[in-house]
């Protein structure tokens, strides 16, 4: 089966960095995605990582550690048009399986 | 402008009846997808297909039915054997089913009464 868990809730303040976790046990990995989600909207492409370590890009990134089933998305320097859910996704058989999301909400 | 199209975004039936949702993409994308997606749950797959003539099922299939007879379309008909049909439904595809990433269309909001 497949065990994806993020927080259901965070809240950060304009300008702030937040950090959303992601942990999966599932029956195979061949990778992991992260996805935004506006209220209502369809999602949109994050970030992918296949191997261990930090991808960066411009203000997110994204780390993965396979050994321990783990994987956080890091939003920097928080904007008001950051509010959204974000989507952990993993990768394995041909199908991506989702976390429930993240909402997170940026305050002024 | 290339993308995936859903139409319509809103869409109310009555109890019993079948309903078919349209989905087309022009990225020339072999690998199409559905997801139902419900508040507090993530996307979750309904039906997939790698290529055209050729579907499989996803983790909740039952009570839905798909055909892939052209490249550019994917349609999702939700049956009136569909318990809980009202949900926000999203359609996909990818270049393949390897691991690519999958563009989104708007989504199509189902309500049935």
């Amino acid at each position: 089966g497949q065990n994806i868990d993020q927080p259901t809730e965070m809240t950060a303040t304009e300008g702030a960095i937040v950090q959303i976790n992601c942990t999966y046990q599932t029956s195979g990995f061949n990778g992991l995605f992260w996805y935004q989600q506006h209220a209502g909207e369809a999602p949109t492409f994050l970030s992918y990582n296949v191997l261990d370590g930090l991808e960066e890009k411009g203000r997110f990134s994204s780390f993965l550690s396979r050994s321990k089933g783990y994987s956080y998305l890091l939003l920097k320097e928080l904007q008001m048009k950051d509010s959204a859910s974000y989507l952990c996704a993993v990768y394995n058989d041909y199908k991506l399986s989702f976390g429930a999301g993240t909402t997170v909400t940026v305050r002024a | 402008d290339g993308g995936i199209t859903q139409s319509p975004k809103y869409l109310f039936r009555k109890e019993g009846q079948n309903v078919t949702l349209s989905c087309e993409q022009n990225l020339n994308h072999d690998a199409m997808y559905w997801y139902r997606q419900d508040p507090g749950q993530g996307l979750r797959l309904i039906y997939y297909s790698q290529i055209v003539n050729d579907f499989q099922k996803g983790d909740i299939a039952e009570g839905y039915s798909v055909s892939r007879e052209k490249k550019e379309s994917f349609p999702l008909t939700v049956t009136s054997a569909q318990k809980n049909p009202t949900a926000f439904y999203l359609c996909a595809s990818s270049i393949g089913t390897s691991d690519y990433e999958q563009y989104f269309g708007p989504g199509t909001r189902l309500t049935v009464t």
